[in-house]
């Protein structure tokens, strides 16, 4: 079975600082990594992907992930914290082996709350 | 990029009623969506998988008779809530997949915040 772990209920930071929000994964083969955006009251904003290449991908609004193959994990990180980025972020992973359950369903974590304080 | 749109964003029913959230992607074809239920400060929780001309599979615990699905078209699947009371009040989130198994991407609705009173 998949899993994701999001170790942080919260992360604060101070605007301007580099954030890490932190994600490990699990999977019987290969992982398709996601990492999403959540503001109040609305559905969930892509941010980034990883399926296979360069471990490090960039994403939306300045955004980028590490992903570490022997720590499974996959960081979402951002160089300078803004206000703005101030939501929840999802991460999700779908094993590309076929478990047999058929869909290669979309497994999140529960979610980070990031707070960038001015 | 694909979008997937919701309707209503927003709906307040009295007990005992029943309610139709409609899924749209708009811009793609989508021979499978997802429906979603998140509760305040929580996770996504897979409700079923809606394969358009086909019956919806669901998870475990989630009651079909209860959740209505159905994926009439490409681009629409629509999650009836039937005799709907206060603990289905939720906010509830489609996505359609975009692509083929198992490397589709899935791109989600703005979502629906149902209140029962």
């Amino acid at each position: 079975a998949q899993s994701v772990a999001q170790p942080e209920d919260q992360v604060n930071v101070a605007e301007g600082n580099p954030l890490t929000v932190k994600c490990t994964y699990s999977v019987s083969g290969n992982p398709y990594l996601f990492w999403y955006v959540q503001y109040p009251n609305r559905g969930l904003q892509f941010l980034l992907k990883y399926i296979t290449g360069d471990n490090l991908v960039k994403g939306s609004y300045g955004f980028e992930a590490e992903f570490n193959k022997s720590q499974t994990s996959f960081h979402l990180k951002k160089p300078s914290a803004l206000v703005s980025d101030s939501a929840l972020y999802f991460c999700a992973v779908r094993d590309l082996q076929d478990s047999g359950a058929g869909s290669y369903q979309l497994t999140f974590g529960k979610g980070t709350k990031l707070s960038v304080i001015p | 990029g694909a979008v997937v749109s919701q309707h209503p964003s927003r709906v307040i029913c009295k007990s005992g009623t029943s309610v139709k959230i409609e899924c749209r992607s708009l811009d793609f074809q989508a021979t499978t969506m997802f429906w979603y239920r998140q509760f305040p400060k929580k996770s996504l929780m897979l409700m079923a998988t809606s394969n358009e001309g086909s019956k919806a599979t669901y998870e475990q615990g989630v009651e079909k008779d209860k959740f209505l699905i159905n994926h009439a078209s490409l681009t629409l699947s629509t999650l009836t809530v039937t005799s709907a009371h206060p603990e289905d009040s939720s906010f509830y989130i489609c996505s359609a997949a975009l692509g083929a198994s198992p490397n589709y991407e899935q791109f989600f609705g703005p979502g629906t915040r149902l209140t029962v009173l």
